[in-house]
This record gives structure tokens, C-alpha cells and sequence, in this order.
């Protein structure tokens, strides 16, 4: 157990809505990330934070905004949703010690 | 880029049959290797990972060496389980390089008695 909670779990919304997700660590890590799952893709990096306050876009950004305002949360945000962007979103926090990275259980959107 | 490639699924198996869910990679720098699992309606959990050439990880009856020669990360059970039903990912990141994953798609491997 990494010490990472995500929330929703679930979420439905519509096409144009804002949504945010939160990713929520206790274990004082500095780099954090954001992933989303599609079948065919594996997980593809949307968006990462290396600290407070300093965020970097990962290969799959368009769309997609982040903030970190505090070092336990990780916030994704989806300023008008699109149906293309329905998916498996994963957070996840990197151990440095071990150089690995740990994941969250996941939120599941749907776009309408 | 830095890709990594596994093989179609999904695996179907017998109980105790051996598994190889085969990986390879191309990275532009000195990568590390991991494999992570997930059961269904999870999250991804590490398996096992090795951060240099020929250094094998291990874990659960998994094993997986890095090869480097041939650019690859099998992944080996001898006698799986029922349990081991779930979904594969191989991954990668580059040492010193924000230590970004990359994914392969996924092997799912369905385990039956």
C-alpha cells in the first residue's frame, strides 16, 4: 500500500462540463503523476509533478491541466470534457529510494 | 522514441502450465525495467523490476532477466495459478530522465483448471 487515494472512483458527466480529479498521497513524496488506461494503449503519461508548483506535460496532454498546490495533492483537471476523453485515469506516486513508481486504485470517467 | 512491445493477448493456460509473455524494448538512454500487474478492477501493482543488464527481478514465481543483447524483459512462471488470472504490463523508465513510464499495451493471461 502506497499511501495513495484517488477520488472520485467513479464519475459520469457530460460533454463540455469541467471535471477534477484528486490524487491524494501521505507519504511526502515529491514526483507525482497522471496517467489514463485505454485498451490497446497501456497507460500513457498525461501529466507529472516533480513539486510544489512545478508540473511538466507528459505525451498525452492536450486537454488536460494540473495543479499542485500542496505536496500530498495532485489535482487533474479536464476544463471542457470530451467523449474522447472517457477513460481509467491512475495516479501515481514515485518512491525515490526505490526509483519505482506506485499507483493509485483509479477513476473511471465517462464522458456522455 | 523510448517504446516497448509485448506480445497479443489474451494468454489462456492450465493450471501448473509455464507462462512466457515475451517484452522488448527500444530506449534511447540506460532504462529500467519493470513489470506490473493488475488484477481485475485495480489499480496496477508492481511485480517485479531490474534496473541493469542481466539482473534478474523476481517475484510471486515471476521472474523476468534484462537483456540487453536483445533488447528484452520476458516474463516467467513455471506452474501458474488460477490467481494469476489478471492483466501484464511491461515498462520502462530511463535513468535520469524524469522517470517517466513508458507502457507496453498489456497482456491479458486468463488461467484455467
Amino acid at each position: 500500500d502506497a499511501g495513495i487515494t484517488q477520488s472520485p472512483r467513479h464519475k459520469v458527466t457530460e460533454t463540455g462540463t469541467p471535471v477534477t480529479l484528486r490524487c491524494h498521497q501521505t507519504e511526502n513524496h515529491r514526483y507525482m503523476y497522471w496517467y489514463r488506461q485505454d485498451p490497446g494503449h497501456g497507460l500513457r503519461l498525461i501529466h507529472y509533478s516533480y513539486g510544489v508548483k512545478d508540473t511538466d506535460k507528459g505525451e498525452v496532454s492536450d486537454g488536460y491541466s494540473v495543479s499542485r498546490s500542496k505536496t500530498e495533492d495532485f489535482l487533474l483537471t479536464l476544463e471542457s470534457a470530451t467523449s474522447s476523453q472517457t477513460s481509467v485515469y491512475f495516479c501515481a506516486i514515485e518512491r525515490e529510494i526505490a526509483d519505482t513508481q506506485y499507483f493509485g486504485p483509479g477513476t473511471r470517467l465517462t464522458v456522455l | 522514441g523510448d517504446s516497448v512491445t509485448q506480445m497479443e493477448g489474451p494468454v489462456t493456460l492450465s493450471e501448473e502450465a509455464c507462462l512466457t509473455i515475451n517484452c522488448t524494448y527500444t530506449a534511447t538512454g540506460y532504462p529500467s525495467l519493470f513489470w506490473y500487474v493488475q488484477y481485475p478492477g485495480e489499480g496496477l501493482q508492481l511485480l517485479l523490476k531490474a534496473t541493469k543488464a542481466d539482473d534478474k527481478g523476481s517475484n510471486k514465481g515471476f521472474e523476468a532477466t534484462y537483456r540487453k543483447e536483445t533488447t528484452s524483459f520476458h516474463l516467467e512462471k513455471g506452474s501458474v495459478q488460477v490467481s494469476d488470472s489478471a492483466v501484464y504490463f511491461c515498462a520502462l523508465t530511463i535513468t535520469g530522465g524524469g522517470n517517466k513510464l513508458t507502457f507496453g499495451t498489456g497482456t491479458q493471461l486468463k488461467v484455467e483448471l
